[in-house]
């Protein structure tokens, strides 16, 4: 199935530190949002986007709607322990004529470790 | 509790066997979604309800797999004759607008 360019693939830092993932695709997006997941969990949305250009907080996350609207970035600063797990970006494609899918294509993942 | 909710989160089968799952989406919600994930992977998209009508759904959705939203609210996702290649965690989604969508916690089928 199609899936999104994310990097990195995993990522291990200090406590303390500021994190920056990003999701990049060949295709236009209508919509991106971040997810986090923990081990045997659904994935849990941080943050929506909607237009190109939008920068959007959520507490410690900070996210951006590419201009081109075929990328996104996440920044988490001043990472804690309990930010542990795997964050996936997920879009909506802009489709040919009218028709606006609800799907959600997916990142492949960054995993993050955070060490005290 | 009013997230998504999902039954069984675990589910042990032996190859050929049916199983069904249930999904019960966040109360006010009319759009419900599953999608299929498999380890080290992002979920993939399988099929969406909008109330009880299936709009749209993938082409991983086999012939043995079959969804349903009777009345709009709940919906189940039964895979029928299972193979092997079914293993994997099986996530129910809702939203209001389409755009946000939450998820459940998942049901993790293992096909033996």
């Amino acid at each position: 199935g199609q899936q999104l360019n994310q990097s990195p693939q995993s990522m291990f830092i200090q406590e303390g530190e500021d994190v920056s993932m990003n999701c990049t695709s060949s295709s236009i997006f209508n919509t991106w949002l971040w997810y986090k997941q923990d081990p045997g969990e659904g994935p849990v949305l941080l943050i929506a986007l909607y237009k190109a250009g939008e920068l959007t907080s959520n507490g410690r996350l900070t996210a951006q709607f590419g201009i081109t609207r075929k990328d996104s970035f996440l920044n988490i600063s001043a990472s804690i322990p309990s930010d542990v797990g795997i964050y996936f970006c997920a879009g909506q494609l802009k489709e040919a004529g009218s028709y606006n899918t609800d799907k959600l294509i997916f990142g492949t993942g960054t995993r993050l470790q955070v060490f005290p | 509790d009013t997230g998504v909710s999902q039954d069984p989160r675990h589910k042990i089968t032996k190859r050929g066997q049916n199983v069904t799952f249930r999904c019960d989406p966040i109360s006010e919600h009319n759009r419900l979604y599953w999608y299929r994930q498999t380890l080290g992977q992002g979920p993939e998209f399988l099929t969406y309800f909008q109330n009880e009508a299936q709009l749209e759904k993938s082409r991983l959705l086999s012939d043995r797999f079959s969804a349903e939203r009777p009345k709009g609210s709940f919906s189940t996702l039964e895979i029928q004759r299972t193979e092997q290649g079914d293993s994997a965690m099986y996530l129910c989604a809702s939203s209001l607008r389409g755009f946000e969508q939450y998820f459940g916690p998942g049901t993790r089928l293992t096909v033996t």
